[in-house]
């Protein structure tokens, strides 16, 4: 299966620890997109990357949260000193770089804060 | 301030009936809009999409309507299938990264088919 990857696919971590989780999109995608999905709500856009690029970053973004994409292939997010309001789903999405607007979403990662 | 709105946080139909999930949006700088589909579980899956140069779009069962004057767009599932019961979300391209940005996405509503 060549989809978007994500893991872990669960966590459970103490508040004011610090947590990474990583992305794997499809291997000819150069967009890669990291989202954050609370209960109730939709899909929050947080960052992208074109290849290595991080290009934008929303409000959403405090400094304890970093994502890289080191060599434009897979990416990491990091989220330091948890706070309750980190518990989430974070999905990671990718795209090709020409095309349409279509994103393809990963199954996510849920991190629990307590 | 939400620029995409679902305003039915859940919807129940019939098998074999049709349903209609609806979708505001206030930016009318949006040129493009995708319906996503959510199992539990999983992450969103691309279902369908319209670009604002049309008003309708037909892929099988399904087919979204645009209303740009109204600012509106539907999604009509017909005939609904029990295995069509998912949470649906309405996005459009945001602000960054030019023509292929983020998207933005509504709040979802929460389609139930019962057999």
């Amino acid at each position: 299966d060549t989809g978007v990857s994500q893991n872990p696919r669960h966590k459970i971590t103490k508040r004011g620890q610090n947590v990474t989780f990583r992305c794997d999109p499809i291997s000819e995608h150069n967009r890669l997109y990291w989202y954050r999905q609370t209960l109730g709500q939709g899909p929050e856009f947080l960052t992208y990357f074109q290849n290595e690029a991080q290009l934008e970053k929303s409000r959403l973004l405090s400094d304890r949260f970093s994502a890289e994409r080191p060599k434009g292939s897979f990416s990491t997010l990091e989220i330091q000193r948890t706070e309750q309001g980190d518990s989430a789903m974070y999905l990671c999405a990718s795209s090709p770089l020409a095309g349409s607007y279509e994103q393809y979403f990963g199954p996510g990662t849920r991190l629990t804060v307590t | 301030d939400q620029q995409v709105k679902q305003n039915s946080p859940s919807l129940s139909v019939q098998e074999g009936r049709i349903s209609i999930l609806n979708c505001d949006y206030t930016n009318s700088m949006f040129d493009y809009f995708l319906w996503y589909k959510k199992y539990p579980a999983e992450g969103p899956t691309f279902l369908i999409s319209i670009s604002s140069i049309k008003d309708k779009n037909e892929d099988g069962r399904f087919t979204v309507f645009l209303n740009k004057s109204a600012k509106h767009l539907s999604l009509h599932i017909v005939p609904s299938q029990p295995g069509d019961s998912a949470v649906y979300f309405c996005a459009a391209p945001g602000q960054y990264g030019g023509s292929q940005g983020n998207l933005i996405f509504g709040k979802g509503t929460k389609l139930s088919v019962k057999p």
